[in-house]
């Protein structure tokens, strides 16, 4: 596609259940990067994908946030036992190298009851 | 300093008016300095990527200066427009460690009519 795309665009979910985000980044991209903010908040990191390089998942809040990319193209977040305060927009954003200028896609809005 | 920080955190201004943020970075291991304009309910769009000293960048009426020795950004906007009314946000990008961008909490303008 001509950019990022991401599924699905709201979500909403009961406190205790799994979610999956899914993140489509623009084809060639090596780079692949997750991000949050929640409410009032800046943007979060939360984990960095480089072509077949072990992730950066430095910035996941606790173990029950994973992520997983395929190749050099899909990758989903999955957040188990949804909390309250996982409520929150979640971009991605994939660049054509690491450090280069990062395209976002439009968000997954999630919100947990 | 160790995180990115930006100031001040919000400005009004009129239509017409110039302005300009600010943007502190860590100076160590310096690799890159983005600046990203964040419409709302879209989703943020690159404006510079800078990663020499002394490095100016212009957009139209918009422009960025870097000083990597002291670690810290301007960007200016020359004559305002309502349509400028964003959150803008600069992200540090460093040689070593994490190579992921590091955002600022960003600078939310508003341009009146």
């Amino acid at each position: 596609g001509a950019g990022v795309s991401q599924s699905p665009s709201n979500k909403v979910t009961e406190k205790g259940k799994d979610v999956e985000l899914r993140c489509d980044p623009i084809s060639g991209h090596t780079a692949l990067y997750w991000y949050r903010q929640r409410l009032g908040q800046g943007l979060e990191f939360l984990i960095y994908f480089q072509g077949n390089s072990a992730p950066d998942k430095s910035g996941l809040p606790s173990d029950r946030f994973s992520a997983e990319r395929t190749g050099e193209s899909v990758s989903t977040l999955t957040i188990q036992r949804t909390q309250q305060e996982d409520s929150a927009v979640y971009l991605c954003a994939s660049s054509l190298e690491e450090g280069g200028r990062q395209f976002f896609g439009p968000g997954t809005r999630l919100t947990v009851l | 300093i160790l995180n990115v920080e930006q100031s001040p955190q919000s400005l009004h201004v009129q239509e017409g008016d110039s302005t300009n943020f600010t943007c502190s970075f860590p100076s160590s291991n310096f690799y890159a300095l983005h600046w990203y304009r964040w419409e709302t309910a879209k989703s943020p769009e690159a404006l510079f990527v800078m990663t020499l000293n002394g490095d100016e960048k212009k957009k139209g009426r918009i422009s960025a200066t870097l000083n990597t020795k002291e670690g810290y950004s301007y960007l200016y906007i020359k004559g305002s427009q309502p349509e400028d009314s964003a959150t803008y946000l600069c992200a540090s990008l460093r040689g070593t460690g994490r190579r992921a961008l590091t955002f600022g909490s960003g600078t939310r303008l508003q341009v009146q009519p």
